[in-house]
């Protein structure tokens, strides 16, 4: 079945350094990739996507490419803000109907930014 | 454009009582998903449904949960006989359509349930 593999936190980093939050998955056929963001307290957020192989998404500076031969879609961002101190989440959507419309979630990353 | 609208945002509700969820999905979407987030754990898919029709529900408890979205009004997750376990954020969320097409699934602020 479809699943989604990210990197477990917490990541700490102080302002302006460079962000990767690592997520690979595993699916069948071509998923559609998804990176949602929630900050304390919130519901989810979409911060970026991508349908198809390398596809870049990007978003507020955030920038993840779909890579179909890794199976990968890394987040990456050159310089956190405090502001990006929040959970990510990594997840796919499969690309056939049924049970496959649904998205499956990473176990989500959180990340804390110091000034 | 409203997003999708979840009420209660939070709900206390004592074990034993019924919890009832509403949401309304984003306008012109027809697929809603129930998604369910323990404490510091990720999200967990419930259900999924289109008016009228469960589409998927693999990810439902067996026992005292069940949902529907009617052909007028908001999608409902009904908890019966709440248990501490059931304490959690429940995530509304909708899509215009089903998987394929890069179809965004939208979600909503959350509901937070407290067992007492």
């Amino acid at each position: 079945g479809n699943s989604v593999t990210q990197m477990e936190g917490p990541v700490t980093l102080s302002e302006e350094a460079f962000l990767t939050i690592n997520c690979t998955y595993t699916a069948t056929g071509y998923p559609s990739l998804f990176w949602y963001v929630q900050y304390p307290g919130e519901g989810l957020q979409l911060l970026l996507k991508a349908t198809k192989a390398d596809d870049k998404g990007s978003n507020k500076g955030f920038e993840a490419t779909y890579r179909k031969e890794t199976t990968s879609f890394h987040l990456e961002k050159g310089s956190v803000q405090v502001s990006d101190s929040a959970v990510y989440f990594c997840a796919l959507r499969g690309a056939y109907g049924g049970s496959q419309g649904n998205l499956i979630f990473g176990k989500g990353t959180k990340l804390s930014v110091k000034p | 454009n409203a997003g999708v609208m979840q009420n209660p945002r939070h709900l206390v509700r004592r074990r034993g009582q019924e919890a009832r969820l509403r949401c309304s999905p984003m306008k012109g979407h027809s697929h809603v998903y129930w998604y369910r987030q323990l404490p510091e754990e990720g999200l967990k898919f419930m259900v999924y449904l289109q008016k009228e029709n469960i589409i998927d529900e693999s990810g439902m408890p067996k026992e005292r949960f069940s949902a529907e979205f009617p052909k007028e009004g908001p999608s409902i997750l009904r908890i019966q006989q709440v248990v501490r376990g059931d304490s959690a954020a429940y995530f509304c969320a909708s899509s215009p359509g089903r998987g394929g097409s890069g179809n965004t699934i939208y979600f909503g602020e959350g509901s937070w349930l407290t067992v007492v």
